[in-house]
């Protein structure tokens, strides 16, 4: 069974890091690319950032870029999603998604507030 | 980057009856790369449809896709009860992956 698991959210204060991960199985993980994409409360989705396969290959929304940095660790079967400079508007639950997208994970919560 | 629009915002049905979502894109969407995905309260979306009218793995028959270019349709074909969620449109074939607002299928 395809699991993705992310962990590492919670109550952060503006200005603030984190740093979110996520554990997959039950599919082959480094012959996936993987995307992070993050759901505001109420809204809609937003990809926020691409990693491919090898890792070779990363993308990020005009709206995170230069404050979130992706990883992988294919031996670890691991995704990470390093967030620093945290504002308010950054508060959504964040998804992993691996391939174009085929597999969601059940989320992790992010807040940013005083 | 590729811009979605959905239609209706809100579609409000009857279980049985058939719903007929929209998603039109700003510009072609390369090689009919057009996902839906099915989001319920309180859950992680799951993916229905890729290509644009592939099933994915263990969705049922009545869920269907179809389009190419820029318009595309996801079509429900008799509403069972947990069938009433949103449903996004999403694009993968030209970078950066976006999707659309979202469709509201609620019960009347």
């Amino acid at each position: 069974e395809v699991q993705l698991v992310e962990s590492g959210g919670g109550l952060v204060q503006p200005g603030g890091s984190l740093r979110l991960s996520c554990a997959a199985s039950g599919f082959t993980f480094s012959h996936y690319e993987v995307n992070w994409v993050r759901q505001a409360p109420g809204k809609g989705l937003e990809w926020i950032s691409y990693i491919s396969s090898s890792g070779s290959t990363i993308y990020y929304a005009d709206s995170v870029k230069g404050r979130l940095t992706i990883s992988r660790d294919n031996a670890k079967n691991s995704l990470y999603l390093q967030m620093n400079s945290l504002r308010a508007e950054d508060t959504a639950i964040y998804y992993c998604a691996a391939g174009s997208i085929d597999y969601w994970g059940q989320g992790t919560l992010v807040t940013v507030s005083s | 980057e590729i811009v979605l629009t959905q239609s209706p915002g809100t579609l409000s049905l009857s279980p049985g009856e058939r719903a007929t979502l929209s998603c039109r894109a700003s510009q072609s969407v390369s090689s009919s790369y057009l996902a839906w995905h099915q989001q319920k309260p309180g859950q992680a979306p799951r993916l229905l449809i890729y290509g644009a009218s592939s099933r994915a793995t263990g969705i049922p028959d009545r869920f269907s896709g179809s389009g190419s270019g820029t318009d595309f349709t996801l079509t429900i074909s008799r509403l069972e009860p947990e069938d009433f969620a949103v449903y996004y449109c999403q694009q993968y074939g030209t970078s950066p992956l976006t999707f659309g607002p979202g469709t509201k299928v609620d019960i009347k």
